[in-house]
């Protein structure tokens, strides 16, 4: 059974970088997997950050595409969001998930249970 | 950007009661259309893909129907853990969107 958890700084500063991890159980995630990146927040609601297959392309959300960076971690099957130059408008909970049956099409079939990241000084 | 406009935005129902949450989209997604309930503090969890497939493990209560721009989701007979805010979201084309949510309550 596919499991994920995200983890990460819960609290990050304006204009500085936040770094988070999916650590995901149950399947590597070099298999023919899609990965997501999707944020809640009340003003924006659901949205969508980025999905990418580990080895294949990347797809962003191109409002975000310009601070967006995704990265693997296959020694402990784990991959990374990092968002730069955070504002309060980025405050939001950040989700990692699955995409079914491998497709970036797919809908999220298995999510993490969600990480709150505060913008503050 | 495609936009998921759902409806109405929050409904007050029974529990026995069959209700209606409506996705339309601002043009065609085909059937790639996509239906999340989510409870308070915790992640959405998928109900049905591509407009009318129930996810394995979901009671049959539920239904979808829909393609293009007009989808529906059914819940017939609610049941006390069915109270709930639900989504839909569309993979047709990115950047992948979310409708702005049906808050589900008594």
């Amino acid at each position: 059974q596919v499991r994920l958890q995200e983890s990460g700084p819960g609290l990050v500063k304006p204009w500085e970088t936040l770094s988070l991890t999916c650590s995901v159980s149950g399947r590597p995630i070099t298999s023919t997997e899609c990965w997501g990146w999707i944020r809640h927040s009340p003003g924006q609601g659901l949205e969508w950050i980025v999905g990418f297959y580990h080895r294949g392309r990347t797809y962003y959300n191109q409002s975000l595409k310009s601070r967006v960076t995704v990265s693997a971690d296959t020694s402990k099957n784990q991959f990374s969001l990092r968002l730069t130059y955070m504002t309060a408008a980025d405050a939001a909970v950040y989700y990692c998930a699955r995409s079914k049956e491998g497709h970036l099409e797919g809908a999220y079939d298995i999510w993490g249970q969600g990480t709150i990241v505060t913008v503050s000084s | 950007d495609i936009q998921l406009t759902q409806s109405p935005s929050s409904l007050s129902a029974s529990v026995g009661d069959r209700v209606t949450i409506s996705c339309r989209a601002s043009q065609t997604v085909s059937s790639s259309l996509h239906w999340y309930q989510q409870k308070p503090g915790k992640a959405p969890t998928l109900l049905m893909c591509d407009g009318s497939t129930l996810e394995s493990g979901v009671p049959s209560r539920f239904s979808g129907s829909g393609s293009g721009t007009e989808f529906t989701l059914a819940i017939s007979s609610l049941q006390p853990e069915d109270f709930a805010v639900y989504y839909c979201q569309q993979t047709y084309s990115t950047p992948f969107t979310f409708g702005q949510g049906t808050k589900l309550e008594i």
